[in-house]
Order: structure tokens, then C-alpha cells, then sequence
């Protein structure tokens, strides 16, 4: 079945690190993907998404490129700040099912 | 921003009492999802709707939980008898069709003692 697996548990960086978060997805068709983020006492929310093979998301300064061949959508940002300490989720739909699948979140920690 | 309230924030309840928690989806948003979100950060999907109908539903939904989503009222999520394993973040989120952006409100946090 559809699946979304991405860097599990606590990433730690300092402030003006480069973050990766990876993410990749198991699908049958041709998926949706987006990332979310989830700041504390809050609901998820919308970074962006991509809808096609080699689409670029961006948003914030973080960005992910859809790469259907090696079904990856990997978060990424040159230069993080203190304000982006959250919890980071891929999530993908797909055309015809009326649900989403989240992966299980990754807790950003940037320490000044 | 995301315009979905959820009400109320906090919900404290003993166990085998029931929990009940309500979603006011975006304007024009047909379809309405619930998720329960643990302490580990995980989603778990409970159900969802269009407009006033069930899309789909988990099992667990079927034996303790209902939710309906009348028309010109707020949806809602209740669980009948709360056991101290339903503590978690009940998350709502709407949007124009079942495999668009999801937008989510804030939750709310119950606490089953």
C-alpha cells in the first residue's frame, strides 16, 4: 500500500546549518506530495507541494524536488534559524482515494 | 493561514465518560477529515466526510467513536467511553477534495484521567 517514510525521531542543527530531511514515498500512481510543519500548540500547516515529476516546491527558504525515479521528496534548507524549530511531515495523495498518507515526523531542534 | 476552529482547545474527562469535540471546516471546504495525533507525533486517520456523508472510516471509529457533520452545524467527533489510550491531539482539516491540500485547525488536546 501507499506509504511515506522520512528521517525518523530528533534532528539537532545549529543556526545557519544546512538541513536535509529525507523523504521518500511507495505509491502505485503518480502521488501528490507536500511537506507540512507543525509549530508547537499548533495544527499542521502547508509548507508547499509538487504534483509532478521534477516539480519544485518552495516556500520559507525550504525547498523539495518531486523525483519519481527515485521516489524521493527530500526537504531542504541552506540556512536555518531558531524560528524554524518544528515538527516536519511528508505526507502524499493520490488521485482517485480521498486520504492522505503521513509519514511519522521529524522534530527540528536549531539552537542558536 | 488555515481558517478551521476547532473547539474546545481542552478536554478533561475520567474514563468511561464521554468526549465530545467540534470542527468548523473552512468556508466551501465539502470534505472534513479527523485524525488523532499521539505523543509521538503520529497521525492515525479516524474518518472523513463529504459534505454530510462518510467517506471512510477506521475500525476503531466504528465501535467507540462517531462523528457526523450536519449540514449548517459543526462537525463533530464524540467518543462514547473515554479510555485513558484516547489521550492525544484530535485533529480536524478540510479541503475541496479528498486528495487536495488538507488545511488543519489547532486541535484539541483531550485528556482521558
Amino acid at each position: 500500500g501507499d506509504s511515506v517514510t522520512q528521517t525518523e525521531g530528533q534532528v539537532a542543527l545549529s543556526e545557519e546549518d544546512f538541513l536535509t530531511i529525507h523523504c521518500n514515498y511507495s505509491a502505485s500512481g503518480y502521488p501528490t506530495l507536500f511537506w507540512y510543519v507543525q509549530y508547537p500548540g499548533e495544527g499542521p500547516q502547508l509548507l508547499f507541494r509538487a504534483s509532478r515529476d521534477k516539480e519544485k516546491g518552495s516556500s520559507r527558504g525550504f525547498e523539495a524536488t518531486y523525483d519519481k525515479g527515485t521516489t524521493s521528496f527530500h526537504l531542504r534548507k541552506a540556512s536555518v534559524q531558531e524560528s524554524d524549530s518544528a515538527v516536519y511531515y511528508c505526507a502524499l495523495s493520490e488521485p482517485g482515494y480521498q486520504n492522505f498518507y503521513f509519514g511519522k515526523g521529524t522534530s527540528l531542534t536549531v539552537i542558536p | 493561514n488555515s481558517k478551521v476552529i476547532q473547539t474546545p482547545r481542552y478536554l478533561v474527562k475520567g474514563q468511561g465518560q464521554k468526549a465530545k469535540m467540534r470542527c468548523i471546516p473552512e468556508k466551501g471546504h465539502p470534505v472534513v477529515f479527523w485524525y488523532q495525533q499521539n505523543k509521538n507525533n503520529e497521525f492515525k486517520f479516524l474518518i472523513n466526510f463529504q459534505n454530510q456523508e462518510v467517506l471512510q472510516q477506521i475500525d476503531m471509529t466504528e465501535k467507540r467513536f462517531s462523528a457526523e457533520c450536519p449540514s449548517n452545524s459543526p462537525c463533530s467527533l464524540e467518543i462514547q467511553s473515554s479510555e485513558a489510550g484516547d489521550s492525544a491531539l484530535y485533529l480536524c482539516a478540510s479541503s475541496l477534495q479528498g486528495r487536495d491540500t488538507q488545511y488543519f485547525g489547532p486541535g484539541t488536546r483531550l485528556l482521558v484521567l
